[in-house]
């Protein structure tokens, strides 16, 4: 099976812009997880979707939003960067079965750059 | 404040040997641990898994021991290679908030040949 695949792998953005990545899980897998990391703050949950709905989510303004589409590829956007939103972006997959925990699989990351 | 801790953000040990790494938490409705191999600007590489009925899970060269009274896992590598060198995160989630990882910060690990 193909990985998680994740577009654009680089971007470079201005201060006030607005940026959208995208995430394709691995087929079958219908839950789609997205993290930031950066050097100081790790790893850290933005929000999971789950047939189309955001199921859980971390503590994150409302800058940034998500959704996922009927196909279980996930978007996830933010507006209005600030330079602190430069990160490593992280997509991850899991089947999601009802009531089992799962492992999740990760993509290769989009580097975002804000200046 | 951290849920999952690693507290030892460095290791090195020699090519053959064991390496152990270390991770601690605080939330007992964590019930599904795991642990990923990260190397600069990848995204992290799944390598093993355990749940909160078992102690102890085996695979290959890895093994993850589970300490739920202490809180406390840990991963062996036997033996160590310096393929092994990489950044190791532990994480943790609970079931009824499932797709949300919490991770720890890191241990860079150094196997030197």
């Amino acid at each position: 099976k193909a990985g998680v695949t994740q577009t654009p792998r680089y971007l470079i953005k201005t201060r006030g812009q607005q940026v959208t990545l995208s995430c394709s899980p691995i087929s079958g897998h219908r839950s789609v997880s997205w993290y930031q990391q950066t050097p100081g703050q790790g790893l850290q949950f933005l929000f999971e979707y789950f047939s189309e709905t955001q199921r859980n989510k971390g503590n994150f303004p409302g800058r940034f939003s998500g959704r996922q589409f009927s196909n279980s590829r996930s978007e996830m956007n933010v507006s209005t960067l600030e330079l602190g939103d430069s990160a490593l972006y992280l997509c991850a997959s899991s089947p999601s079965t009802s009531g089992v925990q799962e492992t999740q699989y990760f993509g290769p990351g989009t580097r975002l750059l804000v200046l | 404040d951290q849920q999952v801790k690693q507290n030892s953000p460095s290791l090195s040990v020699q090519e053959g040997r064991i390496s152990i790494l270390n991770c601690d938490y605080t939330n007992s409705m964590f019930d599904y641990f795991l642990w990923y191999k990260k190397y600069p600007a990848e995204g992290p590489t799944f390598l093993i898994s355990i749940s909160s009925i078992k102690d102890k899970n085996e695979d290959g060269r890895f093994t993850v021991f589970l300490n739920k009274s202490a809180k406390h896992l840990s991963l062996h590598i036997v033996p160590s290679q310096p393929g092994d060198s990489a950044v190791y995160f532990c994480a943790a989630s609970a079931l009824r908030s499932q797709g949300n990882l919490i991770f720890g910060k890191g241990t860079k690990l150094s196997v030197k040949p």
